[in-house]
């Protein structure tokens, strides 16, 4: 079946530092990829994706590149501030009926700390 | 778009009792999402309507669970028989059919069985 595996965290940065969260995945095809994002308190949003490979999906300053031969989307950010704490959630979506369902890794803990 | 809503947002209960979840998508969206996460992981895929039909339910979804959007608004969750494993939060996100992935997603309700 589909998986997201993301890189183990939490993650704790300095502001200004430059940012990797690793996602690799396993699907049959073509899937489309996404980041989705959880301030505290709120509910997940998308936060950047990308639908075939070697496209770049960017958004705030985040970037991530679907790279097939690896099938790996890892999510960089050159400079991140306190703002961009959150919980970061790589996911997966097939086409055909299950379009639109996603598959989501375990999620990655960010805090940035001035 | 006063965004996806979810009521109660918080509900504790004992084992074997039932418990309702209603979740108010965003009015123009005719996608709904059912996900449920455990801490520490993420968001998994229980079901999902397009208007008022039911088109998939994921084996996670057994005969205690029973979702309904009877008239392609909003939407009810059921779970009968409430068992400690049931404990998690409940995620809603609803999306328009052309950009299903482009899912919004409520708050959550969290359910902790007693």
């Amino acid at each position: 079946g589909n998986s997201v595996t993301q890189m183990e965290g939490p993650v704790t940065l300095s502001e200004e530092a430059f940012l990797t969260i690793n996602c690799t995945y396993t699907a049959t095809g073509y899937p489309s990829l996404f980041w989705y994002v959880q301030y505290p308190g709120e509910g997940l949003q998308l936060l950047l994706k990308a639908t075939k490979a070697d496209d770049k999906g960017s958004n705030k300053g985040f970037e991530a590149t679907y790279r097939k031969e690896t099938t790996s989307f890892h999510l960089e950010k050159g400079s991140v501030q306190v703002s961009d704490s959150a919980v970061y959630f790589c996911a997966l979506s097939k086409g055909g009926t299950s379009y639109g369902k996603l598959t989501f890794g375990q999620g990655t803990i960010l805090t940035v700390h001035p | 778009d006063t965004g996806v809503s979810q009521d109660p947002r918080h509900k504790i209960t004992k084992r074997g009792q039932n418990v309702t979840f209603r979740c108010d998508p965003i009015s123009e969206h005719n996608r709904l999402y059912w996900y449920r996460q455990t801490l520490g992981q993420g968001p998994e895929f229980l079901t999902y309507f397009q208007n008022e039909a039911q088109l998939e339910k994921s084996r996670l979804l057994s005969d205690r669970f029973s979702a309904e959007r009877p008239k392609g608004s909003f939407s009810t969750l059921e779970i009968q028989r409430t068992e400690q494993g049931d404990s998690a939060m409940y995620l809603c996100a609803s999306s328009s059919e052309g950009l299903a992935h482009e899912q919004y997603f409520g708050p959550g309700t969290r359910l902790t069985v007693t």
